[in-house]
């Protein structure tokens, strides 16, 4: 079936520092990708939705320019999350679905704690 | 009103038992539906799809949809204390312009006691 993979799994880094996010599918081409964040015992939280070949489209709410996403090939998409800070700590996780975007599976995510 | 709604739980069976899950949701425009298992810690992982009224069955796993309703519901039979998680329901709606996004519900934590 339909795997996601997303690196790293586990962030500690200082204050300040940008860190980013890989997630790739690996047997089948995702034209869309879509990253979400989670606090603990909270419901998962759509950022964005990351689009092959074009600019991401985010969330109300949620900064463009703190939270960069690139999606270079069919494959790959990133999320640098910009000069991070303690309340950027959070688990990110992302998705992709196949044809049609259906149905979604998601990477292992990343857990991310800034110091 | 939330899109999609759940009951946040916890929901208690016994080991054996059905466990039976429920989801409303408001966009009557919804037409994939979706039920994903959170365990602590970790990222959600697809259990059901289903798409038509009826029921699917994968399993111990039992999906029914009733779009005249806006309901969506998950059993679980002969659950196991391994089920014990948070269950995530989510629709997907479509448009001209294609599918649109996921929608979650805040999901039931399910608790099954040996």
């Amino acid at each position: 079936g339909a795997v996601v993979s997303q690196h790293p799994s586990w962030v500690i880094c200082k204050s300040g520092t940008s860190v980013k996010i890989e997630c790739r599918s690996l047997d089948f081409q995702a034209t869309t990708m879509f990253w979400y964040r989670q606090f603990p015992k909270k419901s998962l939280m759509l950022m964005a939705t990351s689009n092959e070949g074009s600019k991401a489209t985010y969330e109300q709410g949620v900064e463009k320019d703190k939270f960069l996403i690139n999606h270079a090939s069919l494959t790959l998409s990133t999320l640098t999350v910009t000069s991070a800070h303690p309340e950027d700590s959070s688990f990110y996780i992302c998705s992709a679905g196949d044809r049609d975007q259906q149905p979604q599976h998601f990477g292992d995510g990343t857990r991310l704690s800034i110091l | 009103q939330k899109e999609v709604e759940q009951n946040s739980g916890p929901l208690s069976v016994p080991e054996g038992a059905i466990a039976s899950l429920n989801c409303t949701y408001s966009d009557r425009g919804s037409q994939s539906f979706f039920w994903y298992r959170q365990y602590s810690g970790k990222s959600p992982e697809l259990i059901m799809s289903i798409y038509s009224n009826g029921d699917k069955e994968d399993g111990r796993f039992t999906a029914q949809l009733n779009k005249a309703s806006q309901y969506v519901s998950l059993l679980i039979r002969d659950s196991q204390p391994s089920d014990s998680a948070t269950y995530l329901c989510a629709c997907q709606g479509w448009r001209n312009t294609g599918f649109q996004k996921l929608v979650f519900g805040t999901g039931t934590r399910l608790l099954v006691s040996p």
